[in-house]
C-alpha cells in the first residue's frame, strides 16, 4: 500500500520567514493534493498537482510536483500568523482513483 | 450555501454504547468518505461510498458500520466492538468516482470529536 511521509513533522517559524514542507511517496504519484487544517476543524483544500514538474501558486503558497523523486513540496513565502495549522498531503493509489492516502501532517507554528 | 455538515461537534459516549455520527452534503457529490484522525497518525479511511446503497471498507473498518440510503447522507455508527473509539472523525465527499477523471478533490466537513468515558 502507498505511504506518504511528510517532513518535517513540526515546524516553528518566525513571522516573515520562508519555509518548505515536503511530502514523499513510497510509490508512483498519480496526483498530489495539499490540504490545510486548523486544530479541531476540517480540512481546507489548497491545491492539486497532476503532472510532473507542475507548479501551482495561491497567494503566498507554492506547490511543486517532482514525479521522478515521487515527491511534492509546499513553499510558503513571507509567512504570516494565518498560515499556522497542520498541512497534509494526499495522493490517489492510481490515476482517477477517488480514494486518497494521506500523510501524517506537518504542524506549522508562526512566531510573531 | 453548499457544503458538508457533521453533527454533533462533540460527542461523549459510555463504554459499551453504540453511537451514530451524522454527515450530510448538498453538493450533489457521488462519493462520500469517513476518516478517523488520531494525533500523529494523519487520516485513516474507515469506509467510503461511491453510490447510493453501496459502500466499501477502508483501512480500519472493524468496529464501524455505515449506510448510504440517500445520496446526501452517509452516517457512521461506532459500535461497542470498536476498542479505541476516542478520536476526531471527518466526513468528506467528492464529485467524481473512480476512472472518471484525475481531478477528484475531496471536500471535508468540520469533524466530530468523539470521547468515550
Amino acid at each position: 500500500s502507498q505511504e506518504l511521509e511528510q517532513s518535517p513533522q513540526s515546524l516553528i517559524v518566525q513571522e516573515g520567514k520562508n519555509l518548505t514542507i515536503n511530502c514523499t511517496s513510497s510509490k508512483t504519484l498519480y496526483g498530489l493534493y495539499w490540504y490545510k487544517q486548523k486544530y479541531g476543524e476540517g480540512l481546507i483544500f489548497l491545491m492539486m498537482l497532476q503532472k510532473g514538474g507542475e507548479e501551482k501558486s495561491h497567494e503566498k503558497i507554492t506547490a511543486k510536483l517532482d514525479e521522478k523523486k515521487q515527491q511534492s513540496s509546499l513553499h510558503i513565502t513571507a509567512s504570516q500568523p494565518s498560515h499556522a495549522g497542520i498541512y497534509l498531503c494526499g495522493a490517489p493509489a492510481f490515476f482517477g482513483n477517488e480514494k486518497l492516502t494521506f500523510g501524517t501532517g506537518t504542524r506549522l507554528t508562526i512566531i510573531p | 450555501d453548499g457544503g458538508i455538515t457533521q453533527s454533533p461537534k462533540y460527542l461523549f459516549r459510555k463504554e459499551g454504547q453504540n453511537v451514530t455520527l451524522s454527515c450530510e452534503q448538498n453538493l450533489n457529490h457521488d462519493a462520500m468518505y469517513w476518516y478517523r484522525q488520531d494525533p500523529g497518525q494523519g487520516l485513516r479511511l474507515i469506509y467510503y461510498s461511491q453510490i447510493v446503497n453501496d459502500f466499501q471498507k477502508g483501512d480500519i473498518a472493524e468496529g464501524y458500520s455505515v449506510s448510504r440510503e440517500k445520496k446526501e447522507s452517509f452516517p457512521l455508527t461506532v459500535t461497542s466492538a470498536q476498542k479505541n473509539p476516542t478520536a476526531f472523525y471527518l466526513c468528506a465527499s467528492s464529485i467524481r468516482t473512480s476512472g472518471s477523471g484525475s481531478d477528484n478533490e475531496q471536500f471535508f466537513g468540520p469533524g466530530t470529536r468523539l470521547t468515550v468515558l
